[in-house]
Order: C-alpha cells, then sequence, then structure tokens
C-alpha cells in the first residue's frame, strides 16, 4: 500500500530563515506528488505539483520542490520564510492504480516575527 | 474561497447513530474526493465519485457510503457511528482526473461522536 511520511511534526523558525520540509512516499510505480498547505483558519489549497519533468518545480508564495526518485523523496523549500508562512504542510502523493491521494501527516510551521 | 461548501460545520451525533454529510463542488467539476482528518492526522482518504459513481475507494468499511448528484452536490453517509468516527470531515472537488487536476477542498465538518 501506498504511503507518505512527513519527517517533521512541528518546526519553528524565525523570519528569514530558510526551510526544508521533509517528504517520503513509498510507492514504487508512478506517483503523482503534491504539497498542500492549510493556513489557520483556511481550506486546505495546493502550493505545487509535479507530475514529469523537470524534477524542481516551482509553487506559489516563493516555494519549490525536488523530486528525487532515487530517495523517494519530494521535499519543500523555501529560502527566506515570512511570518504569513505559519501554517499546516501536508505532502501528498496520487497514483492511478487506486485513483487515491494519499497524504502525509503534516508538519506545523511556526514562524516567529 | 474554493467554492466548494460543506454542511454541517459541526455536529454531534451518538453512538451507533447514522449521519449524512454534505457538499456542494465547484460548478463544473465531474469528481468529488471524501476524506476524514482525525485530530493531529492528515486526511485520509475515504472515496472518490466521478460522474455519479465510486471511482475509488481507501481503507473504510462500507458503513461509509456516498452518493454524487448531478447538480454538482454529494453526500457521505455513515451508518453505525463509533466513537473513533469523530474527526473532520473534508470533500475536495476537481474539474474531472485527480491525478493532474488540482483538488479544491471545502472548510470541512466537524463530526463528534460521544
Amino acid at each position: 500500500a501506498q504511503s507518505v511520511s512527513q519527517h517533521n511534526h512541528h518546526v519553528i523558525l524565525s523570519e528569514a530563515a530558510s526551510l526544508e520540509l521533509g517528504c517520503n512516499y513509498s510507492y514504487g510505480g508512478t506517483v503523482n506528488l503534491f504539497w498542500y498547505v492549510q493556513y489557520p483558519g483556511q481550506h486546505l489549497q495546493l502550493l505545487l505539483k509535479y507530475f514529469s519533468g523537470d524534477p524542481l518545480v516551482k509553487g506559489i508564495k516563493g516555494f519549490e520542490a525536488e523530486f528525487i526518485k532515487s530517495k523517494f523523496s519530494f521535499n519543500l523549500r523555501k529560502p527566506s520564510v515570512q511570518w504569513s508562512d505559519t501554517a499546516e504542510y501536508f505532502c501528498a502523493a496520487y497514483n492511478n492504480a487506486g485513483n487515491m491521494l494519499t497524504f502525509g501527516g503534516g508538519t506545523r510551521l511556526m514562524v516567529k516575527p | 474561497e474554493t467554492g466548494v461548501t460543506q454542511s454541517p460545520t459541526h455536529l454531534i451525533k451518538t453512538r451507533g447513530q447514522q449521519v449524512t454529510l454534505r457538499c456542494s463542488s465547484q460548478s463544473g467539476h465531474n469528481t468529488v474526493s471524501w476524506y476524514q482528518q482525525a485530530l493531529g492526522q492528515g486526511p485520509q482518504f475515504i472515496f472518490q465519485y466521478y460522474r455519479e459513481e465510486e471511482n475509488g475507494r481507501g481503507n473504510f468499511p462500507p458503513r461509509f457510503s456516498g452518493l454524487q448528484f448531478p447538480n454538482y452536490s454529494s453526500e457521505l453517509n455513515v451508518n453505525a457511528l463509533e466513537l473513533d468516527d469523530s474527526a473532520l470531515y473534508l470533500c475536495a472537488s476537481s474539474l474531472a482526473r485527480t491525478d493532474t487536476d488540482e483538488q479544491y477542498f471545502g472548510p470541512g465538518t466537524r463530526l463528534t461522536v460521544t
């Protein structure tokens, strides 16, 4: 069965610090990968997605993620975080075999001003 | 705002009862997926409907069932409620195939089973 794991449950950073959130998936076939974000009091929304091609994908608000097939990883990065990036971040993987999107457990990011 | 709405916002039920949760997808979205999000965890896929037919199912028992209607609305029904069913239930709609299309999430229904 497919699974997605996120290494950090809680991350606290100061503004301007660099961010990297880990995500690993366990599925040997073709997967499509996503990062979703949930800001306080808001709906889950898409940050970025990877289907094929350039393994470095750029999303909204300066976020990017790198797909490393050999490591089954899809880590999220941002060079300089802002207070407004405080949110919960979810990595997710989709495989056509089950038509299902599998989410990781989430990482709660707090950015101190 | 994503255009996806859910009702009710909160609900309290007793163990053994049945519950129906409702979702209104964005206009034109043929696919709706339902997720269960327990406290402190990521959303877990329950099932997906495409053009009113179930199109994929996660590891949930048959007492979780759904319906999708032609007017872009859908329902999640849960029979014989258990305490562990307490969670936030999310629906998400997409234009067509969810492997390539972004899913737009609603705000969720918080279900408490006592």
